[in-house]
């Protein structure tokens, strides 16, 4: 089966650091994508992993266990505009699969 | 630019219609999707097409159809049989299903049903 988990939803506050976690399980792997959502909009593309370790991109950084089928978003000087709904997603076998995504709400 | 168009953005139906939601993308992508969410949820797939003439049923293609006559086309028909239309509906295209690019995501369009 496919399932991928995500927490519903996080609270941080402005300047601090925030760490999404991605649980997955699916029958083929081909990378796992983060991407943002803000309410209302289309989700835009974060970070992409299909190797392990981290990927750093400015402020956000993706990490990748594909033997623990585990990743984590980490969000670095939290600004008010983060808040918004994260998604994990992972690519199997040409099609890209969803979690739940967790919303982020940042707080002054 | 490129990127990718869908229409309407917004959409009322009564029940019992069947209501066809355009998607058109110019970013000469072979691969390309219909997501469908509901509120405070994530996307679940209806149907994806990895190449033209060809496509497959995503986790909730019930009551929902689509057609690929064109690479740069991916029109989806919310049929009389989805018991529960409602939703925000999008559509995202990738260079190909198999590789490792990411998808891009038209606007939306909200279908309301009354």
């Amino acid at each position: 089966g496919q399932n991928i988990d995500q927490p519903t939803e996080m609270t941080a506050t402005e300047g601090a650091i925030v760490q999404i976690n991605c649980t997955y399980q699916t029958s083929g792997f081909n990378g796992l994508f983060w991407y943002q959502q803000h309410a209302g909009e289309a989700p835009t593309f974060l970070s992409y992993n299909v190797l392990d370790g981290l990927e750093e991109k400015g402020r956000f950084s993706s990490f990748l266990s594909r033997s623990k089928g585990y990743s984590y978003l980490l969000l670095k000087e939290l600004q008010m505009k983060d808040s918004a709904s994260y998604l994990c997603a992972v690519r199997d076998t040409g099609k890209l699969i969803f979690g739940q995504g967790t919303t982020l709400q940042v707080k002054p | 630019d490129g990127g990718i168009t869908q229409s309407p953005k917004y959409l009322f139906r009564k029940e019992g219609q069947n209501v066809t939601l355009s998607c058109e993308q110019n970013l000469n992508h072979d691969a390309m999707y219909w997501y469908r969410q509901d509120p405070g949820q994530g996307l679940r797939l209806i149907y994806y097409s990895q190449i033209v003439n060809d496509f497959q049923k995503g986790d909730i293609a019930e009551g929902y159809s689509v057609s690929r006559e064109k690479k740069e086309s991916f029109p989806l028909t919310v049929t009389s049989a989805q018991k529960n239309p409602t939703a925000f509906y999008l559509c995202a295209s990738s260079i190909a299903a198999s590789a490792g690019g990411e998808l891009f995501f038209g606007e939306g369009s909200r279908l309301t049903v009354l």
